[in-house]
């Protein structure tokens, strides 16, 4: 079974919209952590937001927020107000265990946003 | 955040050849890097775990002896894509966990990635 699962391979918005992106993710460990990743074009991932298991709060860094709801197993992550700028890749990624950044992230497929004006 | 530099950025080797992908951190320590694989339109998948002094751990279905990962100091792993082919080609991405020298600790930074194509 995959551990991490993003169902929208590709994305249309409109500029200034607001947008979901969905993940849902897999693990029998109680401690693990969530993270969300931008890659454009150019290749490098850039960090947008991370979500720990025992964090009672959502996520939020700036316009993006990550809306965990863990009895589902879900992390989505929810980008206000959109740009043009927002249009790339966009990757959910989970580290399972206590953290301390020991272990690999397991990424999901990724979905392709574009941003129209 | 922290960064973390890759070289070479972009690399075209004739099959056959070996070609070293350099992963430092440049401004903090990392006693832990990863090395991930990145097919195109695909996702990011985890290689190997390079750790300073020790051996790197490899993931299920990666070969050692194909791609040797070096750690020599707490800045600095490589990776070495020995006797490279065509299916060798991919964009190779690292990440660095952060051990001393600034906040955040303990998180992962990735470098800008290499691009690697074999004739």
């Amino acid at each position: 079974a995959q551990k991490i699962t993003q169902t929208q391979p590709g994305m249309f918005v409109q500029e200034k919209e607001a947008v979901t992106l969905d993940c849902t993710y897999d693990t029998s460990d109680q401690s693990y952590g969530l993270f969300w990743y931008k890659q454009p074009s150019s290749g490098e991932m850039i960090f947008l937001i991370y979500q720990g298991s025992y964090d009672e709060q959502n996520a939020t860094e700036g316009r993006y927020s990550l809306n965990f709801q863990k009895a589902r197993k879900s992390a989505n992550l929810v980008i206000s107000a959109s740009q043009l700028g927002d249009s790339a890749m966009y990757f959910c990624a989970m580290r399972e265990g206590p953290g301390g950044g020991a272990d690999g992230l397991t990424f999901g497929k990724g979905t392709h946003l574009i941003i129209q004006p | 955040g922290a960064v973390v530099s890759q070289h070479p950025s972009r690399v075209i080797c004739k099959s056959g050849t070996s070609v070293k992908i350099e992963c430092r951190s440049l401004d903090f320590q990392a006693t832990t890097m990863f090395w991930y694989r990145q097919f195109p339109k695909k996702s990011l998948m985890l290689m190997a775990t390079s750790n300073e002094g020790s051996k790197a751990t490899y993931e299920q279905g990666v070969e050692k002896d194909k791609f040797l990962i070096n750690h020599a100091s707490l800045t600095l792993s490589t990776l070495t894509v020995t006797s490279a082919h065509p299916e060798d080609s991919s964009f190779y991405i690292c990440s660095a966990r952060v051990t001393s020298g600034r906040p955040p600790y303990n998180e992962q930074f990735f470098g800008p990635g290499t691009r690697l194509t074999v004739l």
